[in-house]
């Protein structure tokens, strides 16, 4: 089966931009998800689709996809952003989801 | 308001058998794709199993003819069924609604999880 691929962690400055990226060959077809990862709290959909954010994100969040790569944008980083994030795609045998990036705010 | 409550975790041995449950509201599971994730200590999630708002259903092959997923309508709950336990089971496991577009899918909503060990 295929597989995303993610950096295992980046840092950034408090209102600061980070891109989070998430490679595989599954996304020159389909969209990747993402999602936020914090302990002892159910993981957060942030985005879906070609760009879109559920009701309640804030719109420092943004997706975009270039050939293999999804990307993970967060335009002015909070502190409350600091976590785990997780691209999710599909491919022919089911479900898979990237290797995951933790994202750190200084 | 939408949500998803996992339990039913907890300590089995290797070769055990458990049974997860998730309850949800403010929507009606048999009328949506379901899905288990888990993550192991110390790795990612990882997707377990589906069942179709049709009844088909789905595993990783990293479960299959171990884990059966299932639900009951009438109680609006999901389940996952865990035989043969082995370690590498151990995980919190996560139930998640699956939206479904001309385009692509995601999983919208989550619950907490509940932890699952498997260990003498």
């Amino acid at each position: 089966s295929s597989e995303l691929t993610q950096d295992p962690a980046v840092s950034v400055a408090l209102g600061q931009t980070v891109r989070i990226t998430c490679q595989g060959d599954s996304l020159r077809t389909y969209y990747a998800s993402w999602y936020q990862l914090k302990t002892g709290q159910a993981p957060l959909l942030v985005i879906y689709g070609k760009n879109n954010r559920p009701s309640g994100i804030p719109d420092r969040f943004s997706g975009s996809r270039s050939g293999n790569t999804a990307s993970l944008t967060i335009t002015g980083a909070q502190a409350e952003d600091e976590a785990d994030y997780y691209c999710n795609c599909r491919d022919s045998s089911g479900r898979i989801f990237g290797t995951g990036t933790k994202v750190t705010v200084l | 308001e939408v949500q998803l409550v996992e339990s039913g975790g907890g300590l089995v041995q290797p070769g055990g058998s458990l049974r997860l449950s998730c309850a949800a509201s403010g929507f009606t599971v048999g009328n949506n794709y379901m899905s288990w994730v888990r993550q192991g200590p110390g790795k990612g999630l990882e997707w377990v199993s589906v069942i179709y708002a049709g009844g088909s259903i789905y595993h990783a092959d990293s479960v299959q003819g171990r884990f059966t997923i299932s639900r009951d309508n009438s109680k609006n709950t999901l389940y996952l069924q865990m035989n043969s336990l082995r370690a590498e089971d151990t995980a919190v496991y996560y139930c998640a609604r699956e939206q479904w577009t001309a385009d692509d899918y995601y999983f919208d909503f989550w619950g907490r999880g509940t932890l699952v060990t498997v260990s003498s």
